[in-house]
């Protein structure tokens, strides 16, 4: 049972431009939502997250934005970097009024940013 | 100050035998979350443990898997007569305390392999 979808399992983009991932899920208890970077033969890295109190998070190049009613989130790189190319991974998780931190996590979209 | 550390990084075992992962969290962390990667997917969870306690073992196979985080020393997440079925990417992640919004920090993983 797929709580958390990453329905676009890959995306190109020119180095310079905006890149865009999106990511989908069905759990209305999810009010914590981040964003991990992994590397080939590395452990993911967080870049960024959101509570659902809020419908926008920004720092520096990346910003996430979650719209609640629609529950969908996205995360956007701009300007896109060569360095950039990596798999992203949308995970969301209950925060408040757990104490367990267990992340569910989407299959991952690989970003390739090209000169 | 050292990152999560994870051994073996490559682990090559024979149907039937035993698999040993272990994995030290980062200083001052004492919370361990286990999470499986099979190809072409995202991360599971699969079991959250504090020292010398299980808190979460909900996303763990009920036969074969067991995991411990002992006092001293670190978290080692066992696996029985393991099968083909069991190859994939095994991540470990620790944390200052049990929520998603404390940032959960990832090792690099052991890549089982079962022939």
């Amino acid at each position: 049972d797929q709580q958390v979808k990453q329905n676009s399992p890959s995306l190109s983009v020119q180095e310079g431009r905006i890149s865009i991932l999106n990511c989908d899920y069905t759990n209305s208890m999810f009010d914590y939502f981040l964003w991990y970077k992994k590397y080939p033969a590395e452990g993911p890295t967080f870049l960024i997250s959101i509570s659902s109190i809020k419908d926008k998070n920004e720092d520096g190049r990346f910003t996430v934005f979650l719209n609640k009613s629609a529950k969908h989130l996205s995360l956007h790189i701009v300007p896109s970097q060569p360095g950039d190319s990596a798999v992203y991974f949308c995970a969301a998780s209950v925060d408040r009024g757990s104490t367990l931190g267990r992340l569910y996590f989407g299959r991952g979209t690989q970003l390739t940013v090209w000169p | 100050n050292a990152g999560v550390m994870q051994n073996p990084r490559h682990l090559v075992r024979r149907r039937g035998q035993e698999a040993r992962l272990r994995c030290s969290p980062m200083k001052g962390h004492s919370h361990v979350y286990w999470y499986r990667q099979l190809p072409e997917e995202g991360l599971k969870f699969m079991v959250y443990l504090q020292k010398e306690n299980i808190i979460d073992e909900s996303g763990m196979p009920k036969e074969r898997f067991s995991a411990e985080f002992p006092k001293e020393g670190p978290s080692i997440l066992r696996i029985q007569q393991v099968v083909r079925g069991d190859s994939a990417a095994y991540f470990c992640a620790s944390s200052q305390a049990g929520r998603a919004s404390y940032e959960q920090y990832f090792g690099p993983g052991t890549r089982l392999t079962v022939t």
